[in-house]
């Protein structure tokens, strides 16, 4: 158990709906990182946050949006969706060192599916 | 950005024997870690080694930063080791140091 806990785990919707993922980072970690995972791309970077604020921005859509709230628990909202998509949605936390992410810790992954 | 690359991208084994997962990056990094990710999709830290030795059980980890490459070696490995294995790096300077750029993983295969 890596501590970083995502809800829910498996999900499936339709194209065009909206969802929310969420995640609780493990005690103590300020940093939360959005990864998305899918058979084509690989591990991809969608965002990262620190304390509330948005840190760092990858390849994360327009239709994507994310945030970290006081608690430090962070949602991903996916919005429009489409086929494409379809992907296991995980979320880190890590307790940032100097100028160095530290080490990242993984939760078990939200799996998406857009039919 | 950084580029990570991991051989070999298959690898398939008899349960007892031994094998080395190697990852090459293109930059200084400031962070590197190596995971498994299990048939059910979970990836668990194996080793966060930004440089030098680490031993776990039959695992053991070794990253050269000054020649940009690090080594994963599972001995007398067992069918649960099955799973794809990530290197994943963050780069030393430049706005991406905080983000972990993953390889595209060795594919392992144990068989009984």
């Amino acid at each position: 158990d890596s501590g970083v806990t995502q809800t829910p785990k498996h999900l499936i919707t339709a194209t065009g709906q909206r969802v929310t993922l969420r995640c609780s980072p493990r005690s103590g970690d300020l940093s939360v990182y959005w990864y998305q995972q899918s058979l084509d791309q690989g591990l991809q970077f969608l965002i990262q946050y620190y304390n509330g604020e948005e840190r760092a921005k990858g390849n994360i859509l327009e239709r994507f949006s994310a945030q970290q709230f006081p608690d430090l628990h962070s949602e991903l909202n996916l919005s429009s969706l489409e086929l494409g998509d379809s992907a296991l949605y995980f979320c880190a936390s890590s307790v940032e060192g100097q100028g160095s992410a530290g080490e990242l810790f993984f939760g078990e992954g939200s799996r998406l599916t857009v039919l | 950005g950084i580029q990570v690359e991991q051989s070999p991208p298959d690898l398939i084994l008899q349960e007892g024997a031994n094998s080395t997962l190697r990852c090459n990056f293109s930059d200084s990094v400031n962070n590197l870690q190596w995971f498994h990710q299990n048939p059910w999709g979970q990836l668990i830290n194996l080793f966060y080694i930004p440089s030098g030795t680490k031993q776990n059980g039959r695992l053991s980890a070794t990253t050269v930063a000054t020649e940009r490459y690090s080594l994963l070696y599972i001995s007398s490995s067992q069918t649960t080791d099955s799973g794809v294995y990530f290197c994943a790096v963050s780069p030393m300077s430049g706005g991406s140091n905080y983000k972990l750029t993953f390889g595209k993983g060795t594919l392992l295969t144990v068989n009984p």
